[in-house]
């Protein structure tokens, strides 16, 4: 089975950094997705990781240690709107699995 | 570019009604899944298809079923309904190209209310 955590709320700054952890134990791993979700909107796609190391997207980045089984994203001179939800999802052989989500609350 | 997509996009079902809910995922996407999602929970995995074969089932109610259509789209059916059912339901879509895949996107959502 995936057992994926993930801290459940973070605050920040508008024009700050924030890096949230994730880390998981899976049967078998295809990747790893970083997702947004606004309250009763559908999670949008933010960044995806097979592979050991960083991938960069504008202000947001994504990192990937198997061998740790951890990964984190960077969320870069925050903005009002980036307070979201923001899910960490592992793919095993045939589903994703979804960490429980880390609310992250942007103020001014 | 084209998305994955839903219907309907709101639902409303009385106790022990019957429901279905739809997904068109991305052209060439062969993998479907299909997600619950309650108030403030993270999205609960039910059941997925790989070229329209069951490939994985999730916490799925044996009141539920789904399947996978010749045309890579997918229904879930939902029998006596009960007001735990209500949630929001997602459908997402990816390619599965050799165990690897870039992309999982998401469906807009069936917002299902049971009264």
């Amino acid at each position: 089975g995936q057992n994926i955590d993930q801290p459940t709320e973070m605050t920040a700054t508008e024009g700050a950094i924030v890096q949230i952890n994730c880390t998981y134990q899976t049967s078998g791993f295809n990747g790893l997705f970083w997702y947004q979700q606004h309250a009763g909107e559908a999670p949008t796609f933010l960044s995806y990781n097979v592979l050991d190391g960083l991938e960069e997207k504008g202000r947001f980045s994504s990192f990937l240690s198997r061998s740790k089984g951890y990964s984190y994203l960077l969320l870069k001179e925050l903005q009002m709107k980036d307070s979201a939800s923001y899910l960490c999802a592992v793919r095993g052989d045939y589903k994703l699995s979804f960490g429980a989500g880390t609310t992250v609350t942007v103020r001014a | 570019a084209a998305g994955v997509i839903q219907s309907p996009r709101h639902l409303i079902k009385e106790k022990r009604e019957t429901a279905t809910l739809k997904c068109y995922p991305i052209p060439r996407h062969d993998t479907v899944y299909w997600y619950q999602q309650g108030p403030g929970q993270d999205p609960q995995f039910l059941i997925s298809f790989y070229e329209k074969m069951q490939s994985d089932k999730g916490s799925i109610p044996d009141r539920f079923s789904a399947q996978q259509f010749s045309d890579y789209h997918s229904e879930l059916n939902m029998s006596s309904l009960e007001l735990g059912d209500s949630a929001l339901y997602f459908c997402a879509s990816s390619p599965w190209t050799g165990g690897a895949n870039t992309e999982a996107f998401f469906g807009q959502g069936t917002r299902l209310t049971v009264v």
